[in-house]
């Protein structure tokens, strides 16, 4: 089945500081891949996303590019602010198009200190 | 526009009780999906409605259920309620089978007794 996979937190770092969050991924097909963001006490946001292997996505700065060749989809951040503060989930979808349900890793937890 | 909306915001139930938890989408989407964001175990697929049918569930036991009314907005049943029930649930929506993105509402945090 499919799974996803991403490192351990809590992550904290000064704030202007390089930000990178491992994810990685099994799947059967060819899935399409998220990254979404929690801030405290809110739902989820989508943050950035790829559909197809070496598409970059990004977003508010933040970046991720499709590897298939190592199954990964790693985000990353040049210079974190505190407002980046949040919990961080790496998620896939195998259906075509990424209609159908959603496969999340268990979440990063990012705190930027100034 | 207004985004994915949930109520209630919170619910308080007791062991052993039923609780009903609504979702509207966006208006246009057809899709709404359900999550349950239990505390350790992140965030799990419970079910998926489109234009008005069960397309796909989770690994949870049957007393979690749900449909999808003609305007599209679902509600989520839980019966029987343990205390491990208690999570945030979560419904997203998108426009359909093969959209790429899934808009998430706030949640409803469910608490067990």
């Amino acid at each position: 089945g499919n799974s996803v996979t991403q490192m351990e937190g809590p992550v904290t770092l000064s704030e202007e500081a390089f930000l990178t969050i491992n994810c990685t991924y099994t799947a059967t097909g060819y899935p399409s891949l998220f990254w979404y963001v929690q801030y405290p006490g809110e739902g989820l946001q989508l943050l950035l996303k790829a559909t197809k292997a070496d598409d970059k996505g990004s977003n508010k700065g933040f970046e991720a590019t499709y590897r298939k060749e190592t199954t990964s989809f790693h985000l990353e951040k040049g210079s974190v602010q505190v407002s980046d503060s949040a919990v961080y989930f790496c998620a896939l979808s195998d259906h075509p198009g990424g209609g159908n349900k959603l496969t999340f890793g268990t979440g990063t937890q990012l705190k930027v200190e100034l | 526009e207004a985004g994915v909306t949930q109520s209630p915001t919170h619910l308080i139930k007791t062991r052993g009780q039923q609780a009903t938890l609504r979702c509207s989408p966006i208006s246009g989407h057809t899709s709404v999906y359900w999550y349950q964001q239990a505390l350790g175990l992140g965030l799990q697929f419970l079910l998926w409605y489109d234009e008005g049918e069960e397309r796909n569930r989770g690994n949870f036991p049957p007393r979690f259920s749900g449909r999808q009314f003609p305007n599209y907005s679902s509600e989520l049943n839980v019966n029987a309620l343990e205390l491990e029930d208690s999570a945030l649930y979560l419904c997203a929506s998108s426009l359909g089978q093969k959209n790429t993105e899934a808009f998430f509402g706030q949640g409803t945090r469910l608490t067990v007794v």
